[in-house]
Formats: C-alpha cells, structure tokens, sequence
C-alpha cells in the first residue's frame, strides 16, 4: 500500500541551486497538488494537474515547474532555490471525483 | 474574503471536554467536504468526510449546513491526543479543480 511517496525526505540546498521534488502514486488518481507550508502556517496550493499532459497554476507559483507525463508522477522543479522556498512540500493525489484527497510524507526543504 | 474560512485558535481545552469548530466556505456549488487532522510537522490526514445528513464516527461528529454555508467538527470527550491541527477541505464544484483548505484551527487537549 504505496500511496503517494515523495522523495527525497529531507534536503539542504544553497540559494541558486536547483532540484526536483519527487512524487509518485499507485492508485491511479487523475488529481495531484503540491502544496508548501510554512512554519505555523496553512496549506498553499502550488500547482496541481487533473491528469497526464495537463497542469494549472495554484496560489503560490512563481519558482517552481511541474509536468504530468503520466498518470502516476508529478515531479516539482525548483528552478533557482531561494531562502523564501524553504518550506515543507507536500504532495497529494485524488480521483477527479468527489473524493478525499491523500497526502505523502513530506519533503522538509532548507535553503541557505 | 478567503474561500473557506476557520478559526484559528489555539482552542485550549481539558481532558474530557466537547470542543466544536466550525468552517464556513464561500462558493454555494462546492461539492464535497472533508475534515483532515494535521499533527505538528506531518502530512494532514483525513479524518472523515461531512455528509448532508451529518455523520458521526465514535467521538467525531460532523455536519454539513448548505443553507448558512459552513461545515462543523464536535469532538466529545477530548483525548490529549487529540491535540492537532484540524483543516476543512471543500471540494470544487464543477468546472473548478483545485482543492480549498481552510488555515486549520489548533485544538490543544490539557490534563
């Protein structure tokens, strides 16, 4: 029972370097969303996709790159890391019905 | 004004206790609607989902107002482990397709 896994779970980057953030589910789920969240602070959409092929913007966009090649991957791609980005990401899928949604584990983001 | 909206709290509260949250949200088309409880620096898990007619589920219970547009969360006899951050999730009605998350409302459980 996978679920959504995100890889990798912790990591340190330097201002101007950049990653891709991994997520993967098995339950072929058309919905994914990443979100980041700060200290003390709420959910914020990053971008999501409601299948392969198809991504959108969410409320917090600027920095970060996505796509959907297919059903079961959407890999976040921080550009250019900034100190603004360290954060906890979280990535979630769900079906496009009206359904919960399901979290993976995080990945804990420091920039320096 | 926010999409979905929640007290923030803390709601400090004794062992033993009911506490009530609720959640209002503002598209009269939203579709579906979930409570997920979030604990300090882990992934929101869903706690249950919010049926028109209400729901309970042992010491849970939810309900759904359409009419006044808010959503509500009773949790009785308060466990210290249910101390948590609880956030309101509303689905999208049709043609939207991004979920809303309410900031979450901190509940703190005392001895």
């Amino acid at each position: 029972n996978a679920g959504v896994t995100q890889t990798p779970k912790f990591q340190v980057l330097k201002t101007g370097q950049s990653m891709t953030l991994q997520c993967a589910q098995d339950m072929n789920h058309e919905y994914m969303s990443w979100y980041r969240q700060d200290p003390g602070m709420g959910l914020r959409l990053i971008h999501y996709s409601v299948g392969a092929g198809i991504t959108d913007q969410g409320e917090v966009p600027n920095g970060y790159n996505v796509s959907r090649s297919t059903t079961e991957d959407f890999p976040l791609r921080l550009l250019s890391a900034a100190p603004s980005q360290t954060s906890v990401y979280f990535c979630a899928s769900r079906p496009l019905s009206n359904q919960p949604q399901h979290f993976g584990d995080g990945t804990r983001l420091s920039i320096l | 004004r926010k999409e979905v909206e929640q007290d923030p709290g803390p709601f400090n509260v004794p062992e033993g206790a009911t506490v009530a949250f609720n959640c209002t949200y503002s598209n009269s088309a939203s579709q579906s609607f979930f409570w997920y409880r979030q604990d300090c620096r882990k992934e929101p898990k869903l706690l249950m989902s919010v049926y028109s007619s209400g729901n309970e589920d042992g010491r849970f219970t939810a309900q759904l107002n359409r009419a006044s547009q808010y959503i509500s969360l009773l949790i009785r006899d308060s466990k210290l482990s249910d101390s948590a951050t609880y956030l309101c999730v509303v689905n999208p009605p049709p043609g939207r397709r991004a979920l809303t998350f309410g900031s979450g409302t901190r509940l703190q459980v005392q001895p």
